[in-house]
């Protein structure tokens, strides 16, 4: 069974830049987390999908953070615009269920210089 | 305000020796805990959980232990082995493992 994907696993901009985050989750899961985990710190969850509608997203910066998953598979976590304490690892997970063992991609490592 | 915390940011243990990762908490609706493992370039993989029902839970080499009136937790690896070489996350969940607030992690070193 394949695992949660993220893609690009690297990612170097400029602050004020934007840049996009993608996430496929394990095939039939229905929850989808995305999580910033910044260096020497512990993952903090940003937005919780169910399908696709979001269950939670209290700890996400609206004005700067956006995430979507259209059609309740894949999603994005976008940034506009970056700033410096943007600099962090983004983490995909994927859960059968709200309530379910949840499932982490390897990550996007961010800098914003 | 840190709800969970691990206050070890390293451990390092001889091969075959027992490792034992700490983890206290502060918020009392806390009902379901979890330890996750986490290699360089990797995400976290879960490794154990127990709910606030129970105060123990083993699975082969690996045993967690939780004392709700302390609001602590521990993970215990016995024995140790140079594969268990990783960073550890404790993390709580209110919602039977939903919404999970992570600990900032412990790093194990298990030398040969």
């Amino acid at each position: 069974e394949a695992g949660v994907a993220q893609s690009p696993r690297y990612k170097i901009i400029e602050k004020r830049q934007s840049v996009a985050f993608w996430c496929n989750p394990i095939s039939g899961h229905a929850t989808l987390y995305w999580y910033q985990q910044i260096l020497g710190q512990g993952p903090k969850l940003l937005i919780q999908f169910q399908n696709n509608g979001v269950v939670d997203d209290s700890q996400l910066p609206k004005d700067r953070f956006s995430a979507e998953r259209l059609k309740g598979v894949d999603s994005t976590l976008k940034i506009q615009p970056a700033k410096l304490e943007d600099s962090a690892v983004y983490l995909c997970a994927s859960s059968a269920g709200h309530q379910e063992t949840q499932y982490f991609g390897p990550g996007t490592r961010l800098l914003v210089l | 305000d840190q709800q969970v915390k691990q206050n070890s940011p390293s451990l390092s243990v001889q091969e075959g020796r027992i490792s034992i990762l700490n983890c206290d908490y502060t918020n009392s609706m806390f009902d379901y805990f979890l330890w996750y493992k986490k290699y360089p370039a990797e995400g976290p993989t879960f490794l154990i959980s127990i709910s606030s029902i129970k105060d123990k839970n083993e699975d082969g080499r690996f045993t967690v232990f939780l004392n709700k009136s302390a609001k602590h937790l521990s993970l215990h690896i016995v024995p140790s082995q140079p594969g268990d070489s990783a960073v550890y996350f404790c993390a709580a969940s209110n919602n039977a493992g939903n919404m999970l607030t992570f600990g900032g992690g412990t790093r194990l070193m298990v030398k040969p």
